[in-house]
């Protein structure tokens, strides 16, 4: 399994503020995914990456941005965070291979007042 | 478009057996994915499905018609800690992103 960590796992902040949520994984895995999840909507993709530097948009990326600078790391970023990105955050990775899962960290729970 | 749909929530008792369906719509299939997740914590994997057929892993077995774009989770023997919500998730074609459903909140009951 890829050892997949998040932090913070709990963040509040202000209307406005930068925020930075990091993932890591242990397992030198290409592929990283960020999501968020909302009550009855599920997890919804905002962006990936298939490499280094590679950043890929998914289902919902407007007001997020993210960064790879290296394998193990892919960050996600609220330039300016508003009270309707306050959401659970996930990060993943999935093993190699063409039928592996992909596997989450515990996530980050973000409140915006 | 793309659009997997769920059951919101379902009710069933300790011990028996329940069957969550979800059906999609999809530009591109590369397998079905079936997680579960205890509220407040992450996804867990369960079962993959890529050809039509059914699944067993213990209590679990998960079924995929492509045709009918259709599968279902299978869990025998319920127990009080399977209660969790179950995600149902398709791999698109091209770099591997899952599509989720909205997700079955199943309660098993004593």
């Amino acid at each position: 399994d890829a050892d997949v960590t998040q932090t913070p796992r709990n963040r509040i902040t202000k209307t406005g503020k930068r925020i930075m949520l990091e993932c890591s994984q242990t397992k030198g895995h290409d592929r990283m995914y960020w999501y968020r999840q909302d009550p009855g909507l599920g997890l919804r993709l905002i962006y990936y990456s298939f490499d280094v530097k590679d950043i890929n948009k998914g289902e919902i990326s407007d007001g997020y941005s993210v960064s790879r600078q290296a394998q193990a790391k892919f960050s996600l970023s609220l330039e300016s965070a508003i009270p309707n990105q306050t959401a659970l955050y996930f990060c993943a990775t999935p093993d190699r291979g063409s039928n592996q899962p992909q596997h989450f960290g515990d996530g980050t729970r973000l409140s915006i007042l | 478009g793309q659009n997997i749909d769920q059951p919101t929530e379902m009710t069933a008792t300790e011990g028996a057996i329940v069957q969550i369906n979800c059906t999609y719509q999809t530009s591109g299939f590369n397998g079905l994915f079936w997680y579960q997740q205890h509220a407040g914590e992450a996804p867990t994997f369960l079962s993959y499905n890529v050809l039509d057929g059914l699944e067993e892993k213990g209590r679990f077995s998960s079924f995929l018609s492509r045709s009918k774009g259709y599968s279902y989770l299978l869990l025998k023997e319920l127990q009080m800690k399977d209660s969790a919500s179950y995600l149902c998730a398709v791999r698109d074609e091209q770099g591997g992103k899952l599509i989720f459903g909205q997700g079955t909140e199943l309660s098993v009951k004593p």
